[in-house]
């Protein structure tokens, strides 16, 4: 079974409005982590932003917000007033278990959604 | 502070060789991970090593090895090249202290491994 679920390969976006990307991801243990790369077109992933699963506020980065519901287990990322620098392919993934285990350096990787900004 | 840097960027191998490829983390980060991205099974973890020592494997054959050296830098090697070796290998580094409540993994370029 998947463990982090994109079901959206590909978004287009206009310039400047706001845009959800979509991760769902299935886990037993209660402490995890979630996070979002984005990967351009260079290769490089850039980290994104971070949730913890305790963590009682959704995590926000400059134009970056992360709608967390537990309950359901989605970590969607909002992206507002997108530009045309946004343009790449966006990865959710999860760290299972709790912060500084033994599970810290393995991330499980979603397949990823690939974003088009149109000016 | 310098981000993660790997070498060599690109690669071209031939099936049956060996390849050694090299990751060095961001200073003063002690824990390194290697990934394997490829368009048919996406971004799969390989391995991590903290402190030299291999904390988690992934599910590869033994084809593929690590080290991690005094100074965290990391090599990865694989040998007996086989075509489905074809990938972008990314390696990553954290920091690893819960006291300050952070594992973000920061990744390098990646190495870009072509086998004929």
């Amino acid at each position: 079974a998947q463990k982090i679920t994109q079901t959206q390969p590909g978004m287009f976006v206009q310039e400047k409005e706001a845009v959800t990307l979509d991760c769902t991801y299935d886990t037993s243990d209660q402490s995890y982590g979630l996070f979002w790369y984005k990967q351009p077109s260079s290769g490089e992933m850039i980290f994104l932003i971070y949730q913890g699963s305790y963590d009682e506020q959704n995590a926000t980065e400059g134009r970056y917000s992360l709608n967390f519901q537990k309950a359901r287990k989605s970590a969607n990322l909002v992206i507002s007033a997108s530009q045309l620098g946004d343009s790449a392919m966006y990865f959710c993934a999860m760290r299972e278990g709790p912060r500084g285990s033994s599970n810290t350096g393995k991330l499980i990787f979603g397949q990823g959604t690939t974003l088009q900004v149109k000016p | 502070k310098a981000g993660v840097t790997q070498t060599p960027r690109y690669l071209i191998k031939t099936r049956g060789q060996q390849v050694t490829l090299s990751c060095s983390p961001i200073s003063g980060h002690r824990s390194v991970s290697w990934y394997q991205q490829t368009p048919g099974q996406g971004l799969q973890f390989l391995f991590e090593y903290f402190s030299e020592t291999q904390r988690n494997k992934g599910n590869f054959p033994g084809r593929f090895s690590g080290r991690q050296f005094s100074n965290s830098r990391s090599e990865m090697n694989v040998s007996t090249l086989e075509l489905g070796d074809s990938a972008l290998y990314l390696c990553a580094s954290s920091l690893w202290r819960t006291s300050e409540g952070t594992d973000t993994q920061y990744f390098g370029p990646g190495t870009r491994l072509t086998v004929l």
